[in-house]
């Protein structure tokens, strides 16, 4: 079975601090990708970025970095120097196994305070 | 290319009612999708298309049909709306070659509301 497990709801940080968004997954796959997606209060889903489950180098660009750790089976997101704009419900997302199986964490909604 | 465009941005549906609604990409995208996404909750399949006329079921199916009559077009239709379609609704596409997985773009989003 896929799960994707977002288990931060809510997160509050001032501007400029740095906050990491928690993903956790499973999947018996060993082909598959992970995703985060970013949905700001007008409601689109914006692609942040997508990793491949052979690829274990972490990622930044610009103040967004990912770190993705098989072993742990984890695929975090850090903003660093959090802007107001930041502010959204961020998705991790699992593609596995075929195309009808995507499953979505719940979301981390992120608030950040001037 | 204007993306993945979906109309109508915002509804409300009687119980019982039907309506369609509609989804179109300019982006030669071979795969198509729809989900929804409840209060608080992540997004579900509804549907899917891997190409024009083939369609399948995703994870949560009950009350909705599709068709795939063009590689642009995935329209979603829903028979005898219910309360519980209350929902946004999303349609999203990407370009998947049978190695590979690529990223889903996503729509604006339908705001659908059933009373």
């Amino acid at each position: 079975a896929q799960k994707v497990t977002q288990a931060q709801t809510e997160i509050s940080v001032v501007e400029k601090e740095d906050v990491t968004l928690d993903c956790v997954y499973e999947t018996r796959d060993t082909t598959y990708y992970l995703f985060w997606y970013k949905q700001p209060p007008s409601g689109e889903l914006v692609f942040l970025i997508r990793r491949n489950s052979f690829d274990e180098q972490n990622e930044i660009s610009g103040r967004y970095s990912w770190n993705f750790q098989k072993s742990t089976s984890s695929f975090n997101f850090t903003i660093t120097a959090s802007q107001v704009v930041d502010s959204a419900v961020y998705f991790c997302a699992l593609l596995s196994g075929g195309y009808q199986k995507v499953t979505f964490g719940i979301g981390t909604k992120l608030q950040v305070i001037p | 290319n204007a993306g993945v465009t979906q109309t109508p941005k915002f509804r409300i549906l009687k119980i019982g009612q039907s309506m369609t609604l509609q989804c179109t990409q300019d982006m030669n995208h071979n795969y198509m999708y729809w989900y929804r996404q409840d209060p608080g909750m992540g997004l579900k399949l509804i549907y899917y298309s891997v190409g024009a006329g083939i369609t399948d079921k995703g994870e949560v199916p009950n009350g909705y049909n599709v068709s795939r009559s063009t590689t642009e077009d995935f329209p979603l239709r829903l028979e005898l709306a219910a309360p519980s379609q209350t929902s946004v609704y999303f349609c999203a596409s990407s370009y998947s070659q049978p190695t590979g997985m690529e990223t889903q773009y996503f729509g604006p989003g339908t705001r659908l509301l059933v009373l």
